[in-house]
């Protein structure tokens, strides 16, 4: 149980394009879901925290123009980044807390974007 | 922004032989510890927690110590094998008025010598 699954894997897109990355919670209904970035050889940053049906909280320093965060149900959240650039490119992991137990998290597989 | 260039610290240990990761943390209002074990290319996999009241738990294998007075982590594995190979990442969870906050230290690569 408690699975997280990322869509898609990967992708590669050109600058200036948009790219939109899904996040579900398979068997279990996720009040929080976090989104973090990680840079090779680097930890995770966490760029926002998203409350099922509210603004997402984001971390200081992540635009919120653009890294648009929508938690529209308890099993989905999307991450669209705008306006992609290379310096975008990275790798970046969602992970999910079930209602009633908001200190755990089920990370994703994570998504590698690149963009060229 | 981020920092650029890092080197990720790495341990390397013979098959078989004990491993200790060790991990300073920096809020001592975090309440909460948890390890992750990350492989290239996959998400982080949790491993063991420990809560601020306490001071060591384990689990199979695994056992992590907790030093409050100096804001230190460690991760013992025991009797490594190759497939303990990974990035090895300490978390401090800080929960204030309902919103939680949780916070990788900077990770170390766990290199198991067959």
């Amino acid at each position: 149980g408690a699975v997280v699954s990322q869509h898609p894997s990967w992708v590669i897109c050109k600058s200036g394009t948009s790219v939109k990355i899904e996040c579900r919670s398979l068997d279990f209904q996720a009040t929080t879901m976090f989104w973090y970035r990680q840079f090779p050889k680097q930890s995770l940053m966490l760029m926002a925290t998203s409350n099922e049906g509210s603004k997402a909280t984001y971390e200081q320093g992540v635009e919120k123009d653009k890294f648009l965060i929508n938690h529209a149900s308890l099993t989905l959240s999307t991450l669209t980044v705008t306006s992609a650039h290379p310096e975008d490119s990275s790798f970046y992991i969602c992970s999910a807390s079930p209602a009633g137990s908001t200190d755990t998290q089920y990370f994703g597989p994570g998504t590698r974007l690149t963009v060229l | 922004g981020e920092s650029v260039g890092l080197h990720l610290p790495t341990l390397s240990v013979q098959e078989g032989d004990n491993s200790i990761i060790n991990c300073a943390y920096s809020n001592s209002a975090s309440d909460y510890f948890i390890w992750y074990k990350q492989e290239s290319g996959k998400g982080p996999q949790f491993i063991i927690d420990i809560r601020s009241n306490m001071d060591k738990r384990q689990g199979q294998r695994v056992t992590v110590l907790l030093n409050k007075t100096v804001k230190h982590l460690s991760l013992q594995i025991a009797a490594t094998q190759p497939g303990d190979s990974a990035v090895y990442f300490c978390a401090e969870n800080l929960t204030s008025g309902g919103y939680q906050k949780v916070t990788f230290g900077t990770g170390t690569k766990l290199q198991v010598i067959p």
